[in-house]
């Protein structure tokens, strides 16, 4: 059993609109969580991190963490076609020693 | 410069052949990753090093080893290459607080034919 879980994709969203990603974990007593923007045959790079339920804003994103579901996710607001990309979900799952665990990623289209 | 650096950024090789991949880093982070990418699967946690003297294997170590040199170093060898080790590879790095994030190397892409 997959401990992250996205749909895998392509979300295709029009230019401006939002894009809305989901990320589900199994762990309950994961602690961390975040989120990276990857370019086709690039590394990842950092979006945002969240550790507390409720949301977290940062720019034009915002993740969002409900402990209780076990789920996290990030809205892309006024989506630009340089939001096309692979977002990965990360989760620094209990007993860890720092590692993360990663979803396999949601594609996003963003069409003019 | 990037502060974590992996070099070859692609490599062509051989069935059973030796490959050593290499990273290092400016970060001054204790511990260092290795993870593979295949489409569809997301990164995979080969080894990772929370310090020179320590060396874990992760969920997908079979037919690898490592080496930790130095804190900065931090190298991925595979003995006898396979076709299916063909991926991309990344080396990350963590200053290891809870609310830590990897930040990445920018991969090597290895092909084993």
């Amino acid at each position: 059993q997959k401990e992250v879980e996205q749909n895998s994709g392509p979300l295709s969203v029009p230019e401006g609109a939002i894009a809305s990603l989901n990320c589900t974990y199994s762990d309950r007593g994961s602690q961390s969580f975040f989120w990276y923007r990857q370019y086709s045959g690039k590394s990842p790079e950092l979006i945002m991190f969240i550790y507390s339920n409720g949301d977290k804003e940062d720019g034009r994103f915002t993740a969002q963490l409900n402990k209780a579901s076990q789920y996290v996710s990030l809205l892309i607001r006024d989506s630009q076609p340089s939001d096309s990309a692979t977002y990965l979900c990360a989760v620094r799952i209990t007993d860890s020693w720092g590692k993360l665990q990663f979803g396999a990623g949601t594609q996003v289209v963003v069409t003019p | 410069d990037a502060d974590v650096t992996q070099t070859p950024r692609n490599r062509i090789t051989k069935t059973g052949k030796r490959i050593m991949l290499e990273c290092s880093q400016t970060k001054g982070h204790d511990r260092m990753y290795w993870y593979r990418q295949d489409p569809g699967l997301g990164l995979r946690l080969i080894y990772y090093s929370f310090d020179v003297k320590d060396i874990n294997k992760g969920e997908i170590s079979d037919g690898y080893s490592v080496s930790r040199q130095a804190q900065a170093k931090f190298s991925l060898s595979l003995e006898s290459a396979i076709p299916n080790q063909t991926a991309l590879y990344f080396c990350a790095t963590s200053d290891g607080g809870n609310v830590s994030p990897l930040h990445f190397g920018n991969g090597t892409r290895l092909t084993v034919t």
